[in-house]
C-alpha cells in the first residue's frame, strides 16, 4: 500500500464550480498536512496546511482532515481558470529537527472557460 | 517577498558526471531539504540539513550524493557520477522553524543526464 494515495486526474470542471480534491494515507504518525499547487516545470507553492484533524478555510479554499478515516480534501470555491494546475497533498510526522514531506503523486486540474 | 533561488534552471550532462546544483536558501532560514521529482511521477524527498550536519535522507541519497553549505547564503547538492535516472526536477526548499508548514520550495533545476 503507498504512503500516500491520490488521483492523478485530470479533473476538468467549467470555471465557478466547485473542484473537489483528495488524498488518502496509511501512516498513522502524520500530523502535518498540507496542499500545494504546482504549475508545469515549475516549484511546489504552499496553498493551505492543517494540523491534526478538522477543516480550514482561507479564502476560496477549504481544507480538511479526517485522521480517523486518513483522508483529507481541499475544496475549491469559484473556481477560475487560473486555478488550473496540479494539486499536490503533502504530510508528516513531526520530528525535532527538519520534517520531510511525504507526497502524493498530485492531481492535474482543468477550469475550463 | 522573499524566495528560494536555484540555478541553473536547466542543466544537461554526459552520464559519469559530476554536477552541482545551487541553492540559495531565503537568508534567516535554518533548516534546508532537497526534494526531487522525476517526471510524471510524485515529489521525493532526499535529504534534510540543519546546524551544518544531516537531519535525515532517504534511500535515495545514496552514497552518490552529498549536500554542502560552503557559505552563510549557498546550500548544495553534489552527484557525482550521474545516471541516466538521475535525469529529474531537483527541488531546494527551506524553513525557519522546520515546521513543515513553512517549507518554501524554489523553482528547481532541471537535470538532464545523457
Amino acid at each position: 500500500q503507498k504512503e500516500v494515495e491520490q488521483d492523478p486526474g485530470p479533473l476538468s470542471v467549467p470555471e465557478g464550480a466547485i473542484v473537489s480534491l483528495n488524498c488518502t494515507y496509511s501512516n498513522s504518525a502524520f500530523q502535518y498536512f498540507m496542499w500545494y499547487r504546482q504549475y508545469s516545470r515549475k516549484g511546489p507553492e504552499l496553498l493551505m496546511y492543517t494540523y491534526s484533524s478538522g477543516n480550514k478555510e482561507d479564502g476560496r479554499f477549504t481544507a480538511q482532515v479526517d485522521k480517523s478515516s486518513k483522508y483529507i480534501s481541499l475544496f475549491i470555491r469559484d473556481s477560475q481558470p487560473s486555478d488550473s494546475a496540479t494539486y499536490l497533498c503533502a504530510m508528516s510526522a513531526f520530528k525535532a529537527a527538519g520534517n520531510k514531506l511525504t507526497f502524493g503523486g498530485g492531481t492535474r486540474v482543468l477550469v475550463k472557460p | 517577498e522573499p524566495e528560494v533561488t536555484q540555478t541553473p534552471s536547466h542543466q544537461v550532462t554526459q552520464m559519469g558526471q559530476e554536477v552541482i546544483l545551487r541553492c540559495v536558501p531565503i537568508s534567516n532560514h535554518l533548516y534546508f531539504y532537497w526534494y526531487r521529482q522525476i517526471l510524471g511521477q510524485k515529489v521525493e524527498f532526499l535529504v534534510s540539513f540543519y546546524n551544518n550536519e544531516i537531519s535525515e535522507k532517504s534511500e535515495i541519497f545514496d552514497d552518490q550524493f552529498s549536500v554542502e553549505r560552503p557559505d552563510g547564503s549557498n546550500f548544495t547538492l553534489k552527484i557525482r557520477s550521474t545516471k541516466l535516472e538521475d535525469s529529474a526536477m531537483y527541488f531546494c526548499a527551506s524553513s525557519d522553524t522546520g515546521v513543515p508548514d513553512e517549507a518554501f520550495f524554489g523553482q528547481g533545476t532541471r537535470l538532464t543526464v545523457v
